[in-house]
């Protein structure tokens, strides 16, 4: 078990830039979540996964914001055309149904 | 959703037993209660979960109350490194989302 990995650690980029996260969850873990977590805040949920299926989405996650798993395996997180308030922790969790879930450490986006 | 509410800090001196409370008054039948922690800069740590009955595992005790309405998280002999932010969570079924509140921090002190 090498739990959820998450890359890059750290992202610093430019107002109006596209951005790109990658998720590796647990092996075997079927379900995969997406979060956001601003400064002293509690992380807020965005997206989940079931295998390959995006299952649900919250009204956070705005049309700039896209999440795929193609293989039900990795996920990628993309934001385009970043904006101020994009900045913060974007984690990754994934986990069994119905089992809890285990988190990586997290993106941390920086907007200049 | 269920939401819960947290005290926002505490303290607790090394060696003794902290117990965090939360309330979560509006919690449903089959909604569980789940506990994790986050330590600065970590993504949050699963610590312990339960539905009705009164959990422990290697890290911690878990009590909830017979209505469901509140439960207490207790780290029987807290460390320095048990120093983070906990966060009481109730787990909406079916999607098994989380929906985090701010939290509790929790400083244990020498």
């Amino acid at each position: 078990d090498t739990g959820v990995s998450q890359d890059p650690r750290h992202k610093i980029t430019k107002r109006g830039q596209n951005v790109t996260f990658r998720c590796d969850p647990i092996s075997e873990h079927n379900r995969l979540y997406w979060y956001r977590q601003t400064l002293g805040q509690g992380p807020e949920f965005l997206t989940y996964f079931q295998n390959e299926a995006q299952l649900e989405k919250s009204r956070l996650l705005s049309d700039r914001f896209s999440a795929e798993r193609p293989k039900g395996s990795f996920s990628t997180l993309e934001i385009q055309r970043t904006e101020q308030g994009d900045s913060a922790m974007y984690l990754c969790a994934s986990s069994k149904v119905g089992w809890p879930q285990h988190f990586g450490d997290g993106t941390r986006l920086s907007i200049l | 959703d269920a939401k819960t509410t947290q005290p926002p800090s505490m303290d607790c001196a090394e060696g003794r037993a902290a117990n965090l409370p939360c309330n979560h008054s509006t919690i449903s039948g089959n909604e569980y209660v789940y506990w994790y922690r986050q330590i600065h800069s970590q993504g949050p740590q699963y610590i312990i979960h339960g539905l009705k009955n009164n959990e422990t595992n290697e890290m911690a005790s878990l009590i909830i109350t017979e209505d469901r309405k509140s439960s207490t998280l207790i780290l029987p002999h807290a460390t320095l490194r048990d120093t983070a932010v906990y966060y009481c969570i109730v787990r909406v079924g079916g999607t098994d989302k989380l929906i985090f509140g701010t939290g509790t921090r929790l400083q244990v002190f020498p």
